[in-house]
Formats: structure tokens, C-alpha cells, sequence
């Protein structure tokens, strides 16, 4: 099993709503991501967990909350955002192996539109 | 100088020729790198990862790494309009940071 589920698959939010998207998998990757893409653009790493640790936030505006309740799981907690922040957000999970070897994999994808 | 580089392209090639896309990278301690091959609108999928110098084969995949020089490529043999995507080259950059650059557009005509 090498699969990365998100929910939702679509979202529409209101500058003013509160939202959640999930992630989950069930491979016993212990560092998982969200990135963003928009449209022409690679994605963009976001946050990293190590361990349910945060160990990386690349300078993510406040209005994205991560957060990782146990090894298996990652939400990413939005709250008042802008149009701008409509993209395609991506999860992925990952697994260091012998002599740092690491394979990762990544989820469908939530689109969330910002209105 | 970016993490991880590639050249966004077009690259285009005719129906059953051999498509060469490159990658260079900046950090020399990294040690796993990855192909993804991603369709508009629909998220990566991972094709290839290459831990080790020389080349490895999958299909009618074959990457290439050269830690040396720092780049990573990926060949496809016979290419069919059905490649036609955009290739991105990721690499783990630091204990558990996964970059991507910028990915290259293949099209592949009749």
C-alpha cells in the first residue's frame, strides 16, 4: 500500500470561513509534507513533520495552521484566506531508509478555491 | 543559485525518439532523487528515485545520476504522445526536506 489519501478532492471556501484538509496514510512514513501549487508552477513545500514534530515551516502566512495528531495523519487548518491562496495543496509522506535513502509519496491533491 | 534547477521547456520531440530531461541540484550531501512525471490539473506521479552514481533502468525510464557533477536525468526511450506532461526533478535536500524545480514540459508529437 503506497497510497497518500486527501480530503477533500475540491473545496470552495469564503474569505471568512474556517476549513480543514486532511491527509492520511498507513505506510509508516514518519515525515509528512503539504506543498502548494498553483497553475504552471512546481509545488511549493510548505511544512514538513518529523515524527509529528513540525520541523520545517517555510515562512507560511498564519492563516495555514498545520497540525499532526498522530503518525498517520496531517491537517492543514485555513482560516480567513485570501484569493490568492486558491491552489492545488499537496500531501505527501515519506521514509528515510539505510544510508539516508528516502522514497516519498504523494496524495491526489485538494483544489480549494478562495471566493 | 536554486536548489534544485531544470529547464522548463518545451521540449519537443517526434513520436518514438528519445527524450533527455536534466536536473542539477546544490546540495552535495543529498542522497535520494526523484522523477515525477504530473498531468495538468492532476498531482505528481512518481516514475523514478536513483540513490546511487550510474543509471538505472525501468521500462522505457532509465535516470542518471551523477553525484560528481550534481545532476540527475531521465531518458525515455520511444516516446508516445501519452509522455507528453510536465517531468518535475525533486530532491531531498536536507534530512527530510523534498525540493522540486521547476519541471520541464514535454510534448510529444506524431
Amino acid at each position: 500500500d503506497t497510497e497518500v489519501t486527501q480530503t477533500p478532492k475540491h473545496l470552495v471556501m469564503g474569505m471568512t470561513n474556517k476549513k480543514s484538509l486532511k491527509c492520511e496514510q498507513h505506510m509508516g512514513h514518519r515525515a509528512m509534507y503539504w506543498y502548494k501549487q498553483k497553475a504552471k508552477k512546481p509545488p511549493e513545500l510548505m511544512f514538513v513533520y518529523s515524527y509529528e514534530k513540525l520541523s520545517i515551516n517555510e515562512s507560511v502566512p498564519s492563516r495555514f495552521s498545520p497540525e499532526c495528531p498522530n503518525s498517520s495523519l496531517l491537517n492543514l487548518h485555513l482560516h480567513a484566506l485570501q484569493p490568492e491562496d486558491s491552489a492545488l495543496y499537496l500531501c505527501a509522506s515519506s521514509h528515510r531508509g539505510r544510508e539516508g535513502r528516502t522514497e516519498a509519496f504523494f496524495g491526489q491533491g485538494t483544489r480549494l478555491t478562495v471566493v | 543559485q536554486k536548489e534544485v534547477e531544470q529547464n522548463s521547456g518545451p521540449l519537443s520531440v517526434p513520436e518514438g525518439a528519445i527524450a533527455s530531461l536534466n536536473c542539477t541540484y546544490s546540495d552535495r550531501g543529498s542522497q535520494s532523487f526523484f522523477w515525477y512525471r504530473q498531468y495538468s490539473g492532476k498531482s505528481p506521479e512518481l516514475i523514478m528515485f536513483i540513490y546511487s552514481n550510474g543509471d538505472k533502468e525501468d521500462g522505457r525510464f532509465t535516470a542518471q545520476l551523477n553525484k560528481a557533477s550534481q545532476y540527475v536525468s531521465l531518458l525515455i526511450r520511444d516516446s508516445q504522445p501519452s509522455d507528453s506532461a510536465t517531468y518535475l526533478c525533486a530532491v531531498i535536500v536536507k534530512t527530510d526536506k523534498l525540493i522540486f524545480g521547476t519541471g520541464t514540459r514535454l510534448q510529444v508529437f506524431p
